[in-house]
């Protein structure tokens, strides 16, 4: 049971470049996130999947699309990267009984 | 949409000394109210939580009140040890499995 996986751990992009940031979960959940950390700043939503087919938009949604391939799988892209979204990215998951949200290990994104 | 406060933003204290932490929200419909630890380099983890039908709740050293009307909730933490040494950010949502809210963390340091 590896939970919350995402892919790849760190990258290097130049700007313009575009890239698509993997989260995977294997724990049944229904509903998934990507939010975006910076310092001082917290970590704040970028977009969520309540359930498969669905997405909406977070609170820093320009720039980045997504895609809730399938229960277990929801992706980031970014298709014109900007120094600005040089962040760590977080994926996480929620479900089960108590619906407690569950994060990945995260992906450090340097856009030069 | 909710915004959630929290203070201080940097917390210093001698291992065996407690730590408080406090945050306030905007929503009165949030019902939910996570605590979740960092640690550098690392994802977040769920700490403790709470629902808005309890105004306390205990686990270990950790605790955690809640004020509806004032709509103020606090981490407790008894007996620090320098292994409580991180980062922890409060959140509030209207629901257990909807997308978090996060203050920006406080940066906690417990020295021997």
């Amino acid at each position: 049971n590896a939970g919350v996986t995402q892919t790849p751990k760190f990258q290097v992009l130049k700007t313009g470049q575009s890239m698509t940031l993997q989260c995977a979960q294997d724990m049944n959940h229904n509903s998934m996130y990507w939010y975006r950390q910076d310092p001082g700043m917290g970590l704040r939503l970028i977009y969520y999947s309540a359930s498969e087919g669905t997405t909406d938009k977070g609170e820093v949604p320009n720039g980045y699309n997504v895609s809730r391939l399938n229960k277990r799988e929801f992706s980031l892209r970014l298709e014109s990267a900007a120094p600005s979204q040089t962040s760590v990215y977080f994926c996480a998951s929620s479900g089960g009984a108590r619906e407690t949200q569950y994060f990945g290990p995260g992906t450090r994104l340097l856009v030069l | 949409g909710e915004n959630v406060e929290q203070h201080p933003s940097t917390l210093s204290v001698q291992e065996g000394d407690s730590a408080v932490i406090k945050c306030t929200y905007s929503d009165s419909a949030s019902n939910y109210f996570p605590w979740y630890k960092q640690e550098l380099g690392k994802r977040p983890q769920l700490i403790i939580d709470i629902r808005s039908n309890v105004g306390e709740k205990k686990d270990q050293r950790i605790a955690v009140t809640l004020n509806k009307t004032a709509k103020h909730f606090s981490l407790h933490i008894t007996e620090t040890q320098p292994e409580d040494s991180a980062v922890y950010f409060c959140a509030a949502t209207r629901h257990p499995g909807y997308a978090l809210n996060f203050g920006k963390g406080t940066s906690l340091l417990v020295t021997p």
